[in-house]
C-alpha cells in the first residue's frame, strides 16, 4: 500500500522562483492537508481540503496555493518563494468519519529557499 | 482558538523506564478529540493514541497509555517499558467538532530519546 506519497523529498529553490510539492493519496481519503513543520513549533496547517473541488485556509496560509482536482491529488504551489518558507511540508490524508479519525502522513517535503 | 502546550522539548530515559509526556490544552468545546502522534527519525508520523473527551476511561494502546483529566486539560502520555524504537519526536494534537479531521492543532512537540 502506498498510503500518502509525496515529491519530492528534498528541494532547494532560489527566492521567487515558483514550485509545486506534490501530493497523492490511494486511500480514497476525503479529507486532504498540508502542514510545515519548524523547529520549536510543531506542526502548522498550511491548507486543507474536505473534497474535490472544496479547498480552506489553514493558520498559515500566505505565500501558497491549492486546488484539489481529485480526490487522490493535493498539489501544494509556492508562487514566489521566500527564505520563510524554508521548512519541511507534510501532507496528511484522512476518512471523512467525523473527528476523531486517523491522520495518514506523508514522509515530508525538506524545502530551502536561498 | 484552540492551543495545545508541550512543556518538556526534550526527554531522555533508559531502556525499559517508564516515562510520561505532558500536554495541555485550552478549548471552550466540549466535544473533540486528543491525540498522540510518533515521528520517528524516518519522518513519517504516525499516530500512537488518541481519546475522546466524552470518554472517562483513559486510552491504552498495548505500552502506551494516556492520563486524560479533562477538568485540568491535560493529556499525559506514558511510555511504560521503553525500546530503543520509541525514540522519536512526540506530538499532542487536538481536533474539536466544529473542524473535524482537516484541522488538528499541534503542540510544539517533545524530542524523546531512549538510552540503552
Amino acid at each position: 500500500n502506498a498510503g500518502v506519497t509525496q515529491t519530492p523529498k528534498f528541494q532547494v529553490l532560489k527566492t521567487g522562483q515558483s514550485m509545486t510539492l506534490q501530493c497523492a493519496q490511494d486511500m480514497n481519503h476525503e479529507y486532504m492537508s498540508w502542514y510545515r513543520q519548524d523547529p520549536g513549533m510543531g506542526l502548522r496547517l498550511i491548507h486543507y481540503s474536505v473534497g474535490a473541488g472544496i479547498t480552506d485556509q489553514g493558520e498559515v496560509p500566505n505565500g501558497y496555493n491549492v486546488s484539489r482536482s481529485t480526490t487522490e491529488d493535493f498539489p501544494l504551489r509556492l508562487l514566489s518563494a521566500a527564505p520563510s518558507q524554508t521548512s519541511v511540508y507534510f501532507c496528511a490524508s484522512s476518512y471523512s468519519e467525523g473527528i476523531g479519525g486517523e491522520l495518514f502522513f506523508g514522509e515530508g517535503s525538506r524545502l530551502t529557499v536561498l | 482558538a484552540q492551543t495545545v502546550t508541550q512543556s518538556q522539548p526534550e526527554m531522555s530515559v533508559q531502556e525499559a523506564e517508564t516515562v510520561t509526556l505532558s500536554c495541555t490544552y485550552d478549548t471552550s468545546e466540549n466535544n473533540y478529540y486528543l491525540f498522540w502522534y510518533k515521528q520517528p527519525p524516518s519522518r513519517q508520523m504516525i499516530l500512537v493514541i488518541r481519546q475522546e473527551a466524552y470518554k472517562q476511561q483513559n486510552a491504552t494502546e498495548n505500552r502506551f497509555s494516556v492520563n486524560f483529566q479533562k477538568a485540568a486539560k491535560s493529556f499525559s502520555l506514558k511510555i511504560s517499558d521503553s525500546q530503543l524504537g520509541d525514540t522519536a519526536m512526540y506530538f499532542c494534537a487536538f481536533a474539536d467538532s466544529n473542524f473535524g479531521n482537516e484541522k488538528l492543532t499541534f503542540g510544539t512537540g517533545t524530542r524523546l530519546t531512549i538510552i540503552p
